[in-house]
């Protein structure tokens, strides 16, 4: 089966500037996670849909992140305006409802703020 | 809460030399429980998971894992380290929803 597929795979900007990240999840998979990982820690929720609908948008900087799942396929996440501090790799996952099974990654976007 | 505590965040190995990276949870719920592993400019890919029955679970690569419930642990072990496991090894619990430990760097020396 194909993985989740994330696209670009790098991106440098400037701070204040913007971006978007896009993320196509395995098929079939009602679950969405965007995470952003800074260098030398662990994955960091940022978002979660079911389908189209958002579970889980806790740890979100909703005055400066963005995310939608439109037809609860695709999801885009976007930065507006960016920061020196967002500089981190966003890695976007996909998983079945079923509890007991594993999020499958992408190989996540590094972006860099200069 | 569920929580992941991996204890070192750096772990330095002959070749050939067991591999111990360990991870405790805290679950008020029977959990799930995955390793994953990243090389570098990569995304994390699963490495067991351990849900219910046999609580010795086998992944990939030579891998494998034991749930103790009694000491709430997750160990990941491998008998014999390749230069090829040089890595970051993540513990994850699957409660009300994931949660990651900060990580483990694995270096493995010649």
């Amino acid at each position: 089966e194909a993985g989740v597929a994330q696209s670009p795979r790098y991106k440098i900007i400037e701070k204040r500037q913007s971006v978007a990240f896009w993320c196509n999840p395995i098929s079939g998979h009602a679950t969405l996670y965007w995470y952003q990982q800074i260098l030398g820690q662990g994955p960091k929720l940022l978002i979660q849909f079911q389908n189209n609908g958002v579970v889980d948008d806790s740890q979100l900087p909703k005055d400066r992140f963005s995310a939608e799942r439109l037809k609860g396929v695709d999801s885009t996440l976007k930065i507006q305006p960016a920061k020196l501090e967002d500089s981190a790799v966003y890695l976007c996952a996909s998983s079945t409802d079923s509890p007991n099974q594993p999020q499958h990654f992408g190989d996540g976007t590094r972006l860099s703020i200069l | 809460a569920q929580s992941v505590t991996q204890l070192g965040s750096h772990v330095s190995v002959s070749e050939g030399a067991l591999v111990l990276l360990r991870c405790n949870y805290s679950s008020s719920v029977p959990p799930y429980l995955f390793w994953y592993v990243q090389y570098p400019n990569q995304g994390l890919q699963l490495l067991l998971k351990y849900t219910t029955g046999a609580t010795l679970v086998k992944g990939i690569n030579g891998f494998e894992a034991e749930f103790k419930k009694s000491e709430t642990s997750f160990h990941l072990t491998k008998p014999s380290a390749h230069m090829s496991d040089a890595a970051e090894y993540f513990c994850a619990v699957r409660g009300d929803k994931f949660y990651f430990g900060s990580g483990t760097k694995l270096n493995v020396k010649p």
